[in-house]
């Protein structure tokens, strides 16, 4: 089935700064690609996704780059504020087996913006 | 609904005892999600609904969890004589549709410790 790793597992940025998460796939076949904002206690949210067929996306200060060769995704959040403080997990769905319903989710990244 | 609704909110069982978990999805989605999600981890997929039709459940994790969705709408898990590893948030999420244009909306879920 797929696998997926995120990296870091713990980022610390000033405010005002940029943040960078990355995110490998295995399954060649995963064609949709989203990135979810968890705060503590809370439901997982889609801050945004990207699907096989692009190659970048973007959403104010948050934007999603996929690379299908290399099989990985990047979340960049400019001009971090406190507010963006939160665990972010990126997730793929595969094809493997016929599950093209499934989510698989990295284990998460921990941002914390220092004011 | 607004949103995808689950109860309890907390639950604390004895070790042994069974539970049953609740999942209210968003009016007239068609698809259904368990998730398991451990303390510092990333959700870990368990069974997937099509309507009222269970179509995957390889990721229960032992013969101890069964889920239902009898009339395709509300979604309960059953966890029986309930183990200290079982503890842990049970997220539920659900989609409109079946095709690549349509999100998943997870629940705020249901944290289970089991003591």
């Amino acid at each position: 089935g797929e696998n997926v790793e995120q990296h870091p597992s713990t980022l610390s940025v000033q405010e005002g700064d940029s943040a960078v998460i990355k995110c490998t796939y295995s399954d060649s076949a995963s064609n949709y690609f989203p990135w979810y904002k968890q705060e503590l206690g809370k439901r997982p949210q889609l801050i945004i996704d990207i699907r096989s067929n692009v190659g970048e996306k973007k959403d104010q200060r948050i934007a999603v780059t996929l690379n299908k060769t290399a099989k990985h995704f990047s979340l960049h959040i400019t001009e971090t504020q406190p507010e963006d403080s939160a665990v972010y997990f990126c997730a793929a769905r595969g094809f493997s087996g016929g599950s093209n319903y499934k989510l698989t989710f990295g284990k998460g990244t921990l941002l914390t913006v220092n004011p | 609904g607004a949103g995808v609704s689950q109860s309890p909110r907390y639950k604390v069982a004895k070790r042994g005892q069974d539970v049953a978990l609740r999942c209210d999805p968003i009016s007239g989605h068609v698809s259904l999600f368990w998730y398991q999600q451990a303390l510092g981890q990333g959700p870990e997929f368990l069974t997937y609904f099509q309507n009222e039709a269970q179509l995957d459940k390889s990721g229960l994790p032992s013969d101890r969890f069964f889920a239902e969705r009898p009339e395709g709408s509300v979604s309960t898990l059953k966890i029986q004589r309930t183990q200290q590893e079982d503890s842990a948030v049970y997220l539920c999420a659900s989609r409109g549709g079946t095709g690549v244009t349509y999100g998943y909306t997870f629940g705020s879920g249901t944290r289970l410790t089991v003591v």
